[in-house]
């Protein structure tokens, strides 16, 4: 089964500074695709960013970037030139290119969660 | 705000109540999840819906029911919750065609059961 894992529960970043959140995952297979999700206080979950995991190329958007590392399994997200409008619970997300053969539909694997704070 | 919409945004019961959590999505999406968000805890996926027809039980306890009449309309209708089904409930919604596709979320019920 896949598991992700954020190991930071917490992150603070000066605004204006770049900050790194840390996500890892454990999978056999080899088509897959990862997100990050922010969700802001009391706001809806929103896609941050995504990768498709055949693509050598780091995904950016923006301020966010990923460093995609598929040998090891790593898939952080670095958000430059932070506002106080980034502060939120970031969510890392796994999810299998395959499932549509078996069930119909996708899982999608969360991990725990960073919460960033955004000091002024 | 996303095109997904759940109501009530907040709900208290007692344990011995019935009620039901409504969620709809406006996107077209053939797909519909119930996660269940608790604090310090991974999103656990309790149900999912493809085309109306429910895909994936994750064990959840039947004192959650799901229902889903058509691909817009999710519910989740509750009895004889006990305390730790306090969380924030989150619906979702996504395109599960083969290709990737982004889930869309809606705001989320609060729960809190007495």
């Amino acid at each position: 089964a896949q598991t992700v894992t954020q190991s930071q529960p917490e992150m603070s970043v000066q605004e204006a500074e770049t900050v790194t959140l840390s996500c890892t995952y454990d999978t056999s297979e080899s088509d897959y695709y990862l997100f990050w999700y922010k969700q802001p206080p009391s706001r809806q979950m929103i896609l941050v960013i995504r990768q498709e995991a055949y693509k050598q190329q780091n995904a950016t958007e923006n301020r966010f970037s990923v460093n995609f590392q598929k040998a090891a399994k790593s898939f952080s997200l670095k958000i430059s030139d932070s506002q106080l409008g980034d502060a939120a619970m970031y969510f890392c997300a796994y999810r299998s290119a395959s499932g549509w053969s078996t069930s119909g539909t996708y899982k999608y694997i969360f991990g725990t969660g960073t919460r960033l704070k955004v000091l002024a | 705000e996303t095109g997904v919409t759940q109501t009530p945004r907040h709900l208290v019961m007692g344990m011995t109540n019935k009620k039901s959590l409504k969620c709809e999505q406006h996107l077209g999406h053939n797909a519909m999840y119930w996660y269940k968000q608790s604090a310090k805890k991974p999103l656990e996926l309790m149900f999912v819906y493809n085309f109306k027809e429910q895909t994936e039980n994750n064990s959840v306890p039947s004192r959650f029911s799901p229902e889903c009449p058509n691909s817009s309309h999710l519910f989740l209708h509750l009895h004889t919750l006990q305390p730790e089904d306090s969380a924030l409930y989150l619906c979702a919604s996504s395109q599960d065609w083969q290709g990737y596709n982004e889930q869309f979320f809606g705001p989320g019920t609060r729960l809190t059961v007495l």
